[in-house]
């Protein structure tokens, strides 16, 4: 079965520091793996997407990692700021099919403190 | 910012009545996409199109129904709300590039509809 597990489900950082959250996933065949912020009562906007042969990839504060060996990913956020505050969500999508059907895992809640 | 829209953005509405949520994108997207998401869950797929006159379900078992009659719009009805209807319904679009592999494309969300059934 395709899954996606996400960890820590919830995170409280202060602002200004960093933080690492993680994404495991049993996809196959694999294709892409995306990093999506969800502020709270909106839909998601994609941060990073990453095919198979990318290490990493950053954007602005945000840098998305993939070891495709291991399944594994990590979204990275230096100098956390208030807005940072949302839900994180990893979306890996597979080969199998035209559509390019997306699995998504459950989310991280990162909430920033002043 | 994405130009896809969804109405209402909150509804709340009493068990039997017919509702049709809008979904609609101006940026010539053929796939269209439903999603279902419950708080604290992952977004579960419900519907899909790949075109105008397709329509496909997802992978969660869901009582609405969708229509495409023009690429822009894609609106899912429920002909008798229940209170386990009451959820957040997220509508998303990709676009579709020959000889791009699909898989790729970038997936882009409206808003979302925060749907309770009384």
């Amino acid at each position: 079965k395709n899954q996606v597990e996400q960890s820590p489900q919830s995170l409280i950082i202060l602002e200004g520091k960093n933080c690492t959250l993680q994404c495991n996933y049993t996809v196959s065949p694999f294709s892409n793996l995306r990093w999506y912020k969800q502020d709270t009562g909106r839909g998601p906007v994609s941060l990073t997407i990453m095919t198979f042969s990318e290490n990493t990839k950053s954007n602005g504060r945000y840098t998305a990692t993939l070891d495709a060996d291991t399944k594994q990913s990590s979204l990275h956020i230096t100098a956390s700021q208030l807005s940072d505050s949302a839900s994180y969500i990893c979306v890996v999508s597979d080969r199998g099919s035209t559509l390019g059907r997306l699995y998504f895992g459950r989310g991280t809640q990162l909430t920033v403190w002043p | 910012e994405a130009d896809i829209y969804q109405t209402p953005r909150y509804l709340v509405i009493g068990t039997g009545k017919k509702i049709t949520l809008e979904c609609s994108q101006t940026m010539g997207h053929d796939k269209m996409y439903w999603y279902q998401q419950d708080p604290g869950m992952e977004l579960h797929l419900i519907h899909y199109s790949y075109g105008v006159n397709s329509t496909e379900k997802g992978d969660l078992s869901s009582e609405s129904t969708v229509s495409r009659i023009r690429t822009e719009h894609f609106p899912l009805t429920l002909e008798s709300a229940r209170p386990s209807h009451t959820s957040q319904y997220l509508c998303a679009s990709s676009e579709s590039v020959a000889g791009k592999v699909s898989q790729t494309y970038e997936q882009y969300f409206g808003p979302g509809t925060r749907l309770t059934v009384t």
